[in-house]
């Protein structure tokens, strides 16, 4: 089955830095690549998603690419700010887009320090 | 629309006792799932349900957990007998165009097994 890595685990960073965090994932045909953001004790919340027929997708100051040959997806914060301090998490979807599910990475704790 | 309910918000049972946990998914919305989030295992899927049949269950522990959806508006994620090991948060999420679309998720019920 799916397995998704995620690092790093912890990442702070300075108000106005940009931020990164990689994924890599195992089943060649997973499809379906989205990030969610958790905030302290808050329920996790979509961010931004990328399908495999897309390299990279924007919105505003984030944005998510994807290298389907090596099987590795990241996130990118620009302009980071206080509040996007928050337990990041990817995801994807091994198996076919009607029966699969959704696999998680462990999360990255992100601090942005004001 | 309220979004994806759960009740309770807090349970703290003793170690042996049923637990019910219970979802309302948002109003047309046709995937319902059940998570479990713990520091050491992240977010894991348990199980979920399209149009109110399960269709994956592969990531329920053991036979102590069972799920169920009786209709469109309810389900139910029931531990019996409860243990220690099964204290975390449990999410229930629910999506409109399956699993290649957001989930909503609800806010989460905090399980305390004493």
């Amino acid at each position: 089955g799916e397995n998704v890595e995620q690092h790093p685990s912890t990442l702070s960073v300075q108000e106005g830095d940009s931020a990164v965090i990689k994924c890599t994932y195992s089943d060649s045909a997973s499809n379906y690549f989205p990030w969610y953001k958790q905030e302290l004790g808050k329920r996790p919340q979509l961010i931004i998603d990328i399908r495999s027929n897309v390299g990279e997708k924007k919105d505003q100051r984030i944005a998510v690419t994807l290298n389907k040959t090596a099987k590795h997806f990241s996130l990118h914060i620009t302009e980071t700010q206080p509040e996007d301090s928050a337990v990041y998490f990817c995801a994807a979807l091994g198996g076919s887009s009607n029966t699969g599910k959704l696999i998680f990475g462990q999360g990255t704790t992100l601090q942005v320090k004001p | 629309d309220a979004g994806v309910i759960q009740s309770p918000r807090h349970e703290v049972t003793e170690m042996g006792q049923e637990v019910t946990l219970r979802c309302k998914p948002i109003s047309g919305h046709d995937y319902l799932f059940w998570y479990r989030q713990t520091m050491m295992r992240g977010l894991e899927l348990l199980i979920y349900f399209n149009n109110n049949v399960p269709i994956d269950d592969s990531g329920m522990p053991e036979d102590r957990f069972s799920a169920k959806m009786p209709n469109a508006s309810f389900s139910t994620l029931k531990i019996q007998p409860s243990e220690p090991r099964d204290s975390a948060v449990y999410f229930c999420a629910s999506s409109y165009g399956g699993l290649v679309d957001t989930q909503y998720f609800g806010p989460g019920t905090r399980l305390t097994v004493l």
